[in-house]
């Protein structure tokens, strides 16, 4: 059953601490994406990957980490930096042509 | 930079009425055009997938056009149920094939 799989589904964060959001794919898809979805604003992009160990940071990277080790998995870390990190975060990977999304994450901050 | 903006933001219509959603993005030179479908809380499942060389796709009571050099695609819904209440997406793939995302319509059909 292929597809895209981000767990937690849902997560609490106390201030000052990092966490981490899973996305995996089963789709052999090279390119995988981060997205974070807040309301009004639609999708920004945090990070990106095109091939395995290389990854680029999208327009609100500041705050969030990634790594890009194995062609299934492209985890994203909201460190203590991230002044905001209350939203719901969204993992894609992509063909060359059609893009597909995993159900989401949604990090509150406690 | 790739823009994308979708108008109207929001429409509330009661059901069996046919709809059009409306797409535009600045820069022509696409690869392709998704449409998505995401409800409360919930990821984003793709509705419709237009080439740059196609003008339009069909699936049930969905269709979707694309007019690459006017910047713009339009989402028809047929007929439509209150079972189709959601956000609906569009995204433009282009430069560097990252999907670029408009704010979204988010529609409401009442019965």
């Amino acid at each position: 059953d292929g597809g895209i799989t981000q767990s937690p589904k849902y997560l609490f964060r106390k201030e000052g601490q990092n966490v981490t959001l899973s996305c995996e794919q089963n789709l052999n898809h090279d390119a995988m994406y981060w997205y974070r979805q807040d309301p009004g604003q639609g999708l920004r992009l945090i990070y990106y990957s095109q091939i395995v160990n290389d990854f680029q940071k999208g327009d609100i990277a500041e705050g969030y980490s990634v790594s890009r080790e194995k062609k299934e998995s492209f985890p994203l870390t909201v460190t203590s930096a991230q002044k905001n990190p209350t939203a719901f975060y969204l993992c894609a990977s992509s063909s060359v042509t059609e893009a597909f999304f995993g159900q989401g994450t949604r990090l509150t901050v406690v | 930079k790739q823009e994308v903006t979708q108008i109207p933001a929001a429409l509330s219509v009661p059901e069996g009425e046919n709809l059009v959603l409306n797409c535009s993005f600045t820069d022509s030179a696409i690869y392709n055009l998704q449409w998505f479908r995401q409800d409360p809380g919930k990821g984003l499942t793709s509705l419709l997938l237009i080439q740059s060389s196609q003008r339009e796709q069909t699936s049930g009571r969905l269709n979707a056009s694309l007019d690459k050099s006017s910047g713009r695609s339009t989402l028809y819904i047929a007929a439509s149920q209150p079972g189709d209440s959601a956000t609906y997406l569009c995204a433009v793939k282009s430069g560097s094939y990252i999907p670029t995302f408009g704010r979204g319509t988010s529609l409401i059909v009442h019965p």
